[in-house]
């Protein structure tokens, strides 16, 4: 089966840090990804795992443990743009179709 | 360079009434992907395909119909619409090689009456 989890919602200040947390059991793995999704638009590429470690890209990072099934997303120097929802994604094997599995998001929401 | 488009932005339909979902992507990608996003689901995959005339299932398929004559587009139709399938539906697509990020279009969103 295929299950991954996220917390629903979150809230932070502004300038602050936040950590979001996803745990996955999959029947294969190919790579974890995140995605950043403001309400009533499209979903946007954030980050890709695919080797234990830690992934920075400016403010954002990513951290993925393959043995632990846990990845997270850390967010620096908080904006209120950064309210937006995060979807956790785990790849699939070439031979399952190498499709994206994702999570329901976590709904960050930035307070001044 | 237009990306990754779809049409219509937003539709009403009835019961029962066939509609297609068009999308089309300028980058010659080779993976196309039809999702929808629903409050309480998140994202779900409805059909994926690797390339021209290569389509397959996702995890909720029952309903609809895809097609892939070239490989710029991938359109989605629902054969005889439901209300269970208003949702928003999300188009994607990516390229062969790493990180195999998916880029999304715009979204289409269907209220069916």
């Amino acid at each position: 089966g295929q299950n991954i989890d996220q917390p629903t919602e979150m809230t932070a200040t502004e300038g602050a840090i936040v950590q979001i947390n996803c745990t996955y059991q999959t029947s294969g793995f190919n790579g974890l990804f995140w995605y950043q999704q403001h309400a009533g638009e499209a979903p946007t590429f954030l980050s890709y795992n695919v080797l234990d470690g830690l992934e920075e890209k400016g403010r954002f990072s990513s951290f993925l443990s393959r043995s632990k099934g846990y990845s997270y997303l850390l967010l620096k120097e908080l904006q209120m743009k950064d309210s937006a929802s995060y979807l956790c994604a785990v790849r699939a094997p070439y031979n399952q179709g190498g499709k994206l599995i994702f999570g329901q998001g976590t709904e960050l929401s930035v307070k001044p | 360079d237009a990306g990754i488009t779809q049409s219509p932005r937003y539709k009403i339909t009835e019961t029962g009434r066939q509609v297609t979902l068009m999308c089309h992507q300028t980058w010659s990608h080779s993976y196309m992907f039809w999702y929808r996003q629903d409050l309480g689901h998140g994202l779900r995959l409805i059909y994926y395909s690797a390339a021209a005339d290569i389509t397959d299932k996702g995890e909720v398929p029952d309903g609809y119909v895809v097609s892939r004559s070239k490989t710029e587009n991938f359109p989605l139709t629902l054969e005889s619409a439901t209300r269970s399938q208003t949702s928003v539906y999300f188009c994607a697509s990516s390229a062969l090689g790493a990180p195999y990020e998916q880029y999304f279009g715009p979204g289409t969103r269907l209220t069916v009456t």
